[in-house]
């Protein structure tokens, strides 16, 4: 089945050590997306790539960068993660601007 | 901006009808989503609607949308226990981005 691919599912990192998370996809979207999630709030979103376009929300923090070396393949890479960046990290992907289509997410937690 | 408002918790018995409703404010938004969140998994999509459409039903669920007054809902018929979830209304800006609403949790008593 075609489907969005998200790994680890659970990461554990300390605080201020690099750490990146991953996001495959067998859709062929032209599009990939990586979402911020706190408990309890809805997701927010960091930013996206339109084919090899990276757009950056105005409000995320440069302490998030993210790759994109081929169309199936997204990265977030957090630099020096803080207590505060402890979330649900979910990826989406569209064709254009169609409907998204989530991963099950990974589950970020800092010590 | 663009804003999208939903109650934060619905409590219904089994087999009862479930509705979760929505205000959004961006009169251009082409499409409306429902994706529905379990605990410690992502979203999954369960429906959307054009906006020139003022109803869709997909087996139990129903979507309504009055454009007129930026209002959406979801009604789940039969409610079983496994609808017991975060539901998140989504519209679709401009750009293609969506603006979520911040979740309606469902829970079902047996």
């Amino acid at each position: 089945d075609a489907m969005v691919i998200q790994n680890p599912r659970y990461q554990v990192t300390q605080f201020g050590k690099p750490v990146t998370l991953s996001c495959s996809q067998t859709l062929n979207h032209n599009v990939m997306y990586w979402y911020q999630q706190k408990s309890s709030q809805a997701p927010k979103l960091l930013f996206h790539y339109y084919d090899k376009d990276f757009n950056n929300e105005a409000d995320t923090p440069d302490n998030f960068q993210s790759r994109r070396p081929n169309t199936s393949f997204c990265f977030l890479d957090i630099r020096s993660p803080g207590l505060g960046d402890a979330a649900m990290y979910l990826c989406a992907t569209s064709r254009g601007k169609e409907t998204q289509y989530f991963g099950p997410g990974t589950r970020l937690l800092v010590l | 901006g663009e804003d999208v408002e939903q109650s934060l918790f619905l409590s219904v018995r089994e087999g009862d009808s479930s509705v979760i409703n929505c205000t959004y404010t961006d009169s251009s938004s082409t499409y409306l989503y429902w994706y529905k969140q379990e605990p410690g998994a992502g979203l999954q999509l369960l429906t959307y609607i054009f906006s020139n459409m003022d109803m869709k039903q997909d087996q139990r669920l129903t979507v309504l949308l009055n454009k007129k007054d930026k209002h959406l809902s979801l009604r789940i018929a039969d409610t079983q226990t496994g609808d017991s979830a975060i539901y998140f209304c989504a519209e679709r800006e401009g750009q293609g981005n969506l603006i979520f609403g911040k979740g309606t949790k469902l829970s079902v008593k047996p």
